[in-house]
């Protein structure tokens, strides 16, 4: 079945600091990857789009690789502030542009 | 703020009861998913709605329904209630795709926290 692991529940870093996410899947060959940010007790807002013949993707502090190969996504927030702590969700999305499942996400906190 | 809204915020149900959750899409957004939420994991595709037609479901028993209605407003129904029913029901809408790409950007509510009981 479809499996979409990210790499820790929580991470925790320095403001300034680069923090770098890991979105895994397997059992998928998704067209796209996508990011999204969830605030406790909030919805999903979405950050970026990456497709499979893009290798990498930038907005603003945000950049996003993806390596069809490895099967893997990385979400990297540059120069990280506290307005960052929250929880970072992939989704994968099928040819359809359907996104199936999300990960679970990881839940950063960036302290001052 | 996605300009998507969903009614109730919270609700208590007991097993066996049914439930009716709404949500007010995105103006311009003909395109409406639900997910699915419980605590600690991410969101899980219920099904998708394209002009009134269900276009896609998730792995969710025939008891989870819904509808969309011609000003892309939206209900998910839920029959017999379980206690694993409980959880964060997210509605989400999205543009029609470009040049046919899908845009896949979706814009979520703050979803209907729902307690089974």
């Amino acid at each position: 079945s479809q499996k979409i692991e990210q790499n820790s529940e929580a991470l925790n870093i320095q403001e300034g600091k680069t923090a770098t996410l890991t979105c895994n899947y397997t059992n998928y060959s998704p067209a796209y990857l996508q990011w999204y940010r969830q605030d406790p007790g909030r919805g999903p807002v979405f950050l970026l789009l990456i497709r499979e013949n893009e290798k990498e993707k930038r907005k603003e502090r945000l950049k996003v690789t993806f390596d069809t190969t490895l099967k893997q996504s990385l979400f990297h927030i540059t120069a990280s502030q506290p307005a960052d702590s929250a929880t970072y969700l992939c989704a994968p999305l099928n040819q359809a542009g359907t996104a199936l499942i999300f990960g679970k996400g990881t839940t950063l906190s960036v302290s001052s | 703020e996605t300009g998507v809204t969903q009614s109730p915020t919270h609700l208590i149900k007991t097993r066996g009861q049914q439930v009716t959750l709404r949500c007010s899409s995105q103006s311009g957004h003909n395109t409406v998913s639900w997910y699915q939420q419980a605590l600690g994991q991410g969101p899980q595709f219920i099904f998708q709605y394209y002009r009134e037609e269900e276009n896609g479901r998730g792995n969710f028993p025939p008891r989870f329904s819904g509808l969309q209605f011609p000003n892309y407003s939206s209900e998910l129904n839920v029959n017999a209630l379980e206690l694993d029913d409980s959880a964060l029901y997210l509605c989400a809408s999205s543009l029609p795709e470009t040049s046919g790409r899908p845009t896949g950007e979706l814009f979520f509510g703050e979803g209907s926290r729902l307690t089974v009981l």
